[in-house]
């Protein structure tokens, strides 16, 4: 079964330091996205990328995350300068939207992200 | 946000069917319930949705009230692996794509 996969499952960086998350969406999917939770917290919505472009983002996706899709099959995720309140599981999804409102998510394992 | 309103936890007996409650006064005729379930920290994974009638799949079955203001995800014979943190979500209508998570509930299955 096709599956979502992210790497590096565990992510230790220095507070400042850049850091690149990676994700390898299901193959025939189209939408993706990324959400993190902070631990204890809620899962919640980072950013949503469709077509080369981010279509919608969260108040918590500053100018300090980017989104790309370097080639044809990964998906990434750049904080810039981390914080410590980055810490941080961050999941991956994709989606093959055939209808609006109705596609599915399938989320990654995630990438726990801590920053010292 | 649309809110969903669950019960922060349950207990359920292995071998026996888990019925998780879910109240969306607030949806909306075009949206979709859907539940995921988070076991222990991994990537939510997604279970069922369904519009207005009752749905069936492998994994669990899901009923919508007539008037929709509330579902019910049931898993027939829980068993160990089903403990987790179940979501019940509403898509947002007006094209948000989002899925909105609250706190769940954190399902038990105990031998």
């Amino acid at each position: 079964e096709p599956e979502v996969t992210q790497t590096p499952s565990h992510q230790v960086t220095q507070m400042g330091q850049e850091v690149i998350l990676r994700c390898v969406p299901i193959s025939n999917h189209l939408y993706f996205y990324w959400y993190r939770q902070i631990l204890g917290q809620k899962v919640e919505f980072l950013v949503s990328f469709y077509n080369n472009e981010i279509s919608e983002k969260s108040e918590i996706f500053d100018d300090q995350f980017s989104v790309e899709r370097p080639d044809g099959s990964n998906f990434t995720l750049k904080i810039r300068s981390t914080k410590l309140e980055d810490s941080a599981m961050y999941f991956c999804a994709s989606s093959e939207r055939v209808v609006a409102y109705t596609d599915t998510q399938y989320f990654g394992p995630g990438t726990r992200l801590t920053v010292l | 946000d649309a809110k969903t309103t669950q019960p922060p936890s349950m207990d359920c007996a292995e071998g026996r069917a888990a019925n998780l409650p879910c109240n969306h006064s607030t949806i909306s005729g075009n949206e979709y319930v859907y539940w995921y379930r988070q076991i222990h920290s991994q990537g939510p994974q997604y279970i069922i949705h369904g519009l207005k009638n009752n749905e069936t799949n492998e994994m669990a079955s899901l009923i919508i009230t007539e008037d929709r203001k509330s579902s019910t995800l049931i898993l027939p014979h829980a068993t160990l692996r089903d403990t987790a943190v179940y979501y019940c979500i509403h898509r947002i209508q007006g094209g948000s794509e989002k899925l909105v998570f609250g706190k769940g509930t954190k399902l038990t299955v105990n031998p």
